[in-house]
């Protein structure tokens, strides 16, 4: 069980195109949605946390109009990257996690996206 | 904010041998500590995770320890095995604040398991 899902795994787009990324719970209601960006052999940085039915907070520095996040459910989350430009090319990681803090984040597999 | 410090950045063990990787944390808030092993090209998955009111855990070949006043935690792995290689993240936050728990990584340590 607890398995979190992405779609897609990777997107290759144009500079200046839009990207929207899914991640899904696939057997659990996931009451809070993190999305993270890692860039090659590096760590975790977290973009934005996302409940179900209210406005995501985005970690500082972290543009909210370019990196647009949608919790419309308790099993979907999108990540949408407008007017990607080549330097937004990384590696997308969501997780999700049931009710208090202590409860495990799972992680997504990962989209792994480049702007040409 | 919290601030999450990981060494070292890579470590090649002799298999059977034990590996430690630490890490220290700057907020005192924090009490939640997972740490996540990341296989090349894979999703970080919780391998062990340890609360403040306790100062050790261990599942296994795998335990961890806690030192709130020092604010540091290690991961120690004993017998290691091939299959223990991959990139191993620590992690800190605090559950205190409400609405806002979320984790911080450390930057990551490559494990290389040499047999």
């Amino acid at each position: 069980g607890a398995v979190v899902s992405q779609h897609p795994s990777w997107v290759i787009c144009k500079s200046g195109t839009s990207v929207k990324i899914e991640c899904r719970s696939l057997d659990f209601q996931a009451t809070t949605m993190f999305w993270y960006r890692q860039f090659p052999k590096q760590s975790l940085m977290l973009m934005a946390t996302s409940n179900e039915g209210s406005k995501a907070t985005y970690e500082q520095g972290v543009e909210k109009d370019k990196f647009l996040i949608n919790h419309a459910s308790l099993t979907l989350s999108t990540l949408t990257v407008t007017s990607a430009h080549p330097e937004d090319s990384s590696f997308y990681i969501c997780s999700a996690r049931v009710g208090g803090a202590y409860n495990e984040q799972f992680f997504g597999p990962g989209t792994r996206l480049t702007v040409l | 904010g919290e601030n999450v410090e990981q060494h070292p950045s890579t470590l090649s063990v002799q298999e059977g041998d034990s590996a430690v990787i630490k890490c220290t944390y700057s907020d005192s808030a924090s009490n939640y500590f997972p740490w996540y092993k990341q296989e090349l090209g894979k999703r970080p998955q919780l391998i062990i995770d340890i609360r403040s009111n306790v100062g050790e855990k261990k599942d296994q070949r795998i335990a961890v320890t806690l030192n709130k006043t020092a604010k540091h935690f290690s991961l120690h792995i004993t017998e290691t095995q091939p299959e223990d290689s991959a990139v191993y993240f620590c992690a800190a936050m605090s559950t205190l604040n409400f609405g806002n728990e979320k984790l911080t990584f450390g930057t990551g340590t490559r494990l290389t398991i040499i047999p």
